[in-house]
């Protein structure tokens, strides 16, 4: 069955403390795996879609990086303003119109 | 740029009444997607479509039904409504040709 683990369930850091939020999926067939950020009341934003291990893509001081078991969301010098929920998502072979498999999240609260 | 728009944003149901909760988005994408998604509990895959014409059952489909009459469009139906189906909805789509999954900004049902 495939299956999505994120850890930890909330992060609380200091502004400039940088961190790491683990995904780790079993899958078959893995098309992609995805990070969106979800603030309170909104919808999921995307962020980043990883294709194979090795890959790594950055977005101001958000890093993600895959493995074949497992992505990193590395958070460098965060800020009050990265405080949300982080989804791991992954996009498996054909099934369900290619639907994403998500985790419970992340939620990251970030203090000044 | 609407992207993908839901309405209405908030609702209460009583037991037994039924619904339409609407999407649309104005991508021209073909795939559209109908999660729902309960406190720390990760996003569920209600129904699915992969175009005009053609929708299929998710991981959760018990209690909805949907219809995909054009592109734009892609409505989830509650019949009867359940406390059970307290929850945020959300609708999202993609391209033919991508991977990337774009979401709403989320339909909060509450069945009383």
């Amino acid at each position: 069955e495939d299956q999505v683990t994120q850890s930890p369930e909330a992060l609380r850091l200091q502004e400039g403390e940088s961190s790491s939020l683990n995904c780790s999926y079993t899958v078959s067939g893995l098309r992609g795996l995805f990070w969106y950020r979800q603030d309170p009341g909104k919808g999921p934003e995307f962020l980043f879609t990883l294709y194979s291990a090795g890959e790594e893509k950055e977005k101001e001081r958000l890093k993600a990086t895959l493995t074949k078991k497992e992505s990193f969301l590395h958070i460098t010098a965060p800020k009050p303003e990265d405080s949300a929920t982080y989804l791991c998502a992954v996009q498996a072979g054909v099934k369900a119109g290619t639907a994403l498999i998500f985790g419970k999240g992340t939620t990251l609260s970030v203090s000044s | 740029n609407a992207g993908v728009t839901q309405t209405p944003k908030f609702r209460i149901l009583k037991i037994g009444q039924s619904m339409t909760l609407q999407c649309t988005q104005d991508m021209n994408h073909n795939y559209m997607y109908w999660y729902r998604q309960d406190p720390g509990m990760g996003l569920k895959l209600i129904y699915y479509s992969v175009g005009a014409g053609i929708t299929d059952k998710g991981e959760v489909p018990n209690g909805y039904n949907v219809s995909r009459s054009t592109t734009e469009d892609f409505p989830l139906r509650l019949e009867l409504a359940a406390p059970s189906q307290t929850s945020v909805y959300f609708c999202a789509s993609r391209a033919s040709s991508g991977n990337t999954i774009y979401f709403g900004e989320g339909s909060w049902l509450t069945v009383v």
